[in-house]
C-alpha cells in the first residue's frame, strides 16, 4: 500500500512565522501535490511537482513556496503565515499525473493566530 | 474556465435508503475519478472511469460515465453507516491538475 506521511496532524503558528509542512511518500511516485481544503471551497491545488527539483504553480500559489530536493519528499513553505492560511493542508502523490489515482496523506490542520 | 459541478451538496438519508451524487463537466473529460472522504479523514480513491458509457460496480456502489464523457454519477444502494462521508468527483484539467467537484456529503439520519 502507498503511504503518504505528513509530519504534523495539527499545527498552531503565529502570524508572520515561517512554516514548513513536510510530506514523504514511499512508493517512488514521480508526482507530488499540495492541496488546501476549506469548507465550501473544496480542494484547491497550491503547487505540484512532477520530478525532483521541478515545481509548478497550481491554482492558489500566492503566499506559498515548495521544495523537492528528493523524490520522496515534498515540502510546503509558508514564508510569512497569515490568518487566511488557516486551513487543512493535504499532500498527495501519484505515479502518472492525473491518469492514476492520487494517494493522500492524513492532512495537517494549520491554525494561524 | 473548465468547471465540474457536483450536486447535491448534502443528502440526508435513512439507513437502508439509496444515495446518488452527480457530476457535470463543462468540457469533455478523458477520465473521471471518484474519492470518498470520511469525517476527519482524507480523500481516498474509489475508482476511475475512462470509457464513454462505462458502468462499474463495487459491491453496493455503482459508478457511471456518460456517453458524452461530460457527466458521471455514483449511486449507493441500501446505505449503511459506513458509507457516511463526502464523495468527490474529479476530472483532468491538464496532465497534472485535477478539477474537483465540491463534494456531496452523505448524512445518515438517526
Amino acid at each position: 500500500d502507498v503511504k503518504v506521511t505528513q509530519s504534523s496532524r495539527y499545527l498552531v503558528k503565529r502570524t508572520g512565522e515561517k512554516v514548513f509542512l513536510e510530506c514523504v511518500q514511499d512508493m517512488d511516485h514521480e508526482n507530488m501535490f499540495w492541496y488546501r481544503q476549506d469548507p465550501g471551497l473544496g480542494l484547491r491545488l497550491i503547487y505540484f511537482s512532477y520530478d525532483v527539483k521541478m515545481k509548478e504553480k497550481g491554482d492558489i500559489p500566492e503566499g506559498y513556496s515548495v521544495s523537492r530536493e528528493k523524490k520522496e519528499r515534498f515540502s510546503l513553505i509558508l514564508e510569512s503565515a497569515s490568518t487566511n492560511q488557516t486551513s487543512m493542508y493535504l499532500c498527495a502523490s501519484s505515479s502518472t499525473g492525473v491518469r492514476s489515482p492520487l494517494h493522500f496523506g492524513n492532512g495537517t490542520r494549520l491554525t494561524v493566530t | 474556465g473548465q468547471q465540474v459541478m457536483q450536486i447535491p451538496q448534502y443528502q440526508h438519508v435513512q439507513e437502508g435508503e439509496d444515495f446518488t451524487t452527480y457530476c457535470n463537466s463543462s468540457t469533455t473529460l478523458s477520465n473521471i475519478q471518484w474519492y470518498k472522504q470520511r469525517p476527519g479523514g482524507h480523500p481516498v480513491f474509489l475508482i476511475q472511469l475512462v470509457k464513454s458509457g462505462e458502468v462499474k460496480k463495487q459491491k453496493r456502489l455503482t459508478f457511471q460515465f456518460g456517453e458524452a464523457k461530460k457527466n458521471s454519477s455514483l449511486h449507493i444502494t441500501a446505505t449503511q453507516t459506513t458509507d457516511v462521508g463526502t464523495y468527490f468527483c474529479a476530472g483532468p484539467e491538464s496532465n497534472y491538475q485535477l478539477i474537483w467537484g465540491a463534494g456531496t456529503k452523505l448524512i445518515i439520519k438517526p
